[in-house]
């Protein structure tokens, strides 16, 4: 099983600032199959990123992901309000998927 | 753009079986593979099961291998979850979630609270 871990574990950050969020799998994963989700308090995740760099529907452009073989980012160019929320990274190799453990931004 | 409704959750005793639906809409239902994604309080996400298409093919975690099936009805528009056997580490908000082309996921249900009491 390919093992996703998530740096850092909370980044507090300030609205108009820039995030970097890491992702590192255990073993070489396809970039076709990493995506990033984000999930705010109460509600289901919300597809962010595909295929490592590939926005989904009604992403706005501040969101980007990168990264290949082991070692993926999102960024996040200049944080609004309702950006601040949990983050995780999803692989699919050997017919599992994974997420990784999360990383919480939160308002400084 | 699509829904995703489930049902069925509840509270169970350690040991017992619950049975959870998810009715899909807005989006043709048969051309998706369908997953079942949980994720225990305060916790991260666990990818559980999925169902192919036509229901020829399955992929499971390890965790609930055995123990939870996965079945579809493509005429209904409707996905299942068949939880056996279930311990106190299956608490859990189970989301069903359509899968895309590229193994990530699309669409997600607003979940459902399955509680297993020891």
């Amino acid at each position: 099983e390919v093992v996703l871990t998530q740096s850092p574990g909370t980044l507090s950050l300030s609205p108009g600032e820039r995030a970097t969020l890491f992702c590192r799998a255990s073993q070489s994963v396809s970039s076709s199959y990493l995506a990033w989700y984000q999930q705010k308090p109460g509600q289901a995740p919300r597809l962010l990123i595909y295929a490592a760099s590939n926005r989904a529907t009604g992403i706005p452009d501040r969101f980007s992901g990168s990264g290949s073989g082991t070692d993926f980012t999102l960024t996040i160019s200049r944080l609004e309000p309702e950006d601040f929320a949990v983050f995780y990274c999803q692989q699919y190799s050997n017919s599992q998927y994974t997420f990784g453990q999360g990383t919480r931004l939160e308002i400084k | 753009e699509g829904q995703l409704v489930e049902s069925g959750g509840g509270l169970v005793q350690a040991g017992g079986s619950l049975r959870l639906s998810c009715s899909a809409s807005g989006f043709t239902f048969s051309s998706y593979w369908m997953h079942w994604v949980r994720q225990a309080p305060g916790k991260g996400l666990e990818w559980v099961v999925g169902m192919s298409t036509d229901g020829s093919s399955i992929r499971i975690a390890d965790s609930v291998k055995g123990r939870f099936t996965i079945s579809r009805d493509n005429a209904k528009n409707t996905v299942y979850l068949q939880m056996n056997s279930l311990r106190a580490e299956d608490t859990a908000v189970y989301y069903c979630v359509r899968g895309s082309g590229y193994y990530y996921f699309d669409l997600w249900g607003q979940g459902t609270l399955g509680t297993v009491s020891s």
